[in-house]
């Protein structure tokens, strides 16, 4: 199995634009995590899902952001419009064990 | 609430031993984990321990578990360069969902 797939790798952005991150879990693992990692306030838990039903969101932070799951196989974060606040590098993880989750290599954002 | 908490770094000399600490506040936590995030990378599941064990060895890591006073440690034995990176202890907040320390960086220098 490739692991799990997280693209862009990169993506930087003007402020006010909508940015789109996308995931791919690993195959039969159904539980996905949304992640946000900066200097400032460290790893911190955005949502995360349960066969493809958002189970907590409450580390969403503002209704700027959003998060799907149409299927095993694909997620989206979406942040519009996005602010330079929201810089930071974002981690899609998968889980099918509890506290076992393996991490995507992260969208390293920034909005200017 | 839930916490974990670390110090946040941590610099050793190449060879000898490595010992990271955690605390924790729920106590009801099943397992505990330790993972390492080495630069630009995602966090990587280094081991775990059942809560009703003290101690658990793997190669070089020795991770001991005292319940009592809710701490937790990883040992790295031989530390070497390779080993340079975050170090998150974890805990388990329900419904599959961890609850992460800070992270401690480990930096080995020679």
């Amino acid at each position: 199995d490739a692991g799990v797939i997280q693209s862009p790798r990169h993506e930087v952005t003007e402020m006010g634009q909508e940015v789109t991150l996308r995931c791919k879990p690993i195959s039969g693992h159904d539980y996905l995590f949304w992640y946000r990692q900066t200097m400032m306030r460290g790893l911190e838990l955005l949502i995360y899902f349960n066969n493809n039903v958002p189970i907590d969101d409450s580390g969403m932070p503002e209704d700027r952001f959003s998060a799907k799951m149409p299927n095993a196989s694909f997620s989206t974060l979406k942040i519009q419009p996005s602010e330079p606040r929201d810089s930071a590098v974002y981690f899609c993880a998968s889980s099918a064990s509890p506290g076992q989750q393996f991490f995507g290599p992260g969208t390293r954002l920034t909005v200017l | 609430g839930e916490d974990v908490e670390q110090s946040l770094f941590l610099s050793v000399r190449e060879g000898d031993s490595s010992v990271i600490n955690c605390t924790y506040t729920d106590s009801s936590s099943t397992y505990l984990y330790w993972y390492k995030q080495e630069p630009g990378a995602g966090l990587q599941l280094l081991t775990y321990i059942f809560s009703n064990m003290d101690m658990k060895q793997d190669q070089r890591l020795t991770v001991l578990l005292n319940k009592k006073d809710k701490h937790l440690s990883l040992r790295i034995a031989d530390t070497q360069t390779g080993d340079s990176a975050i170090y998150f202890c974890a805990e388990n907040g329900g419904y599959n969902k961890l609850i992460f320390g800070a992270g401690t960086r480990l930096a080995v220098h020679p």
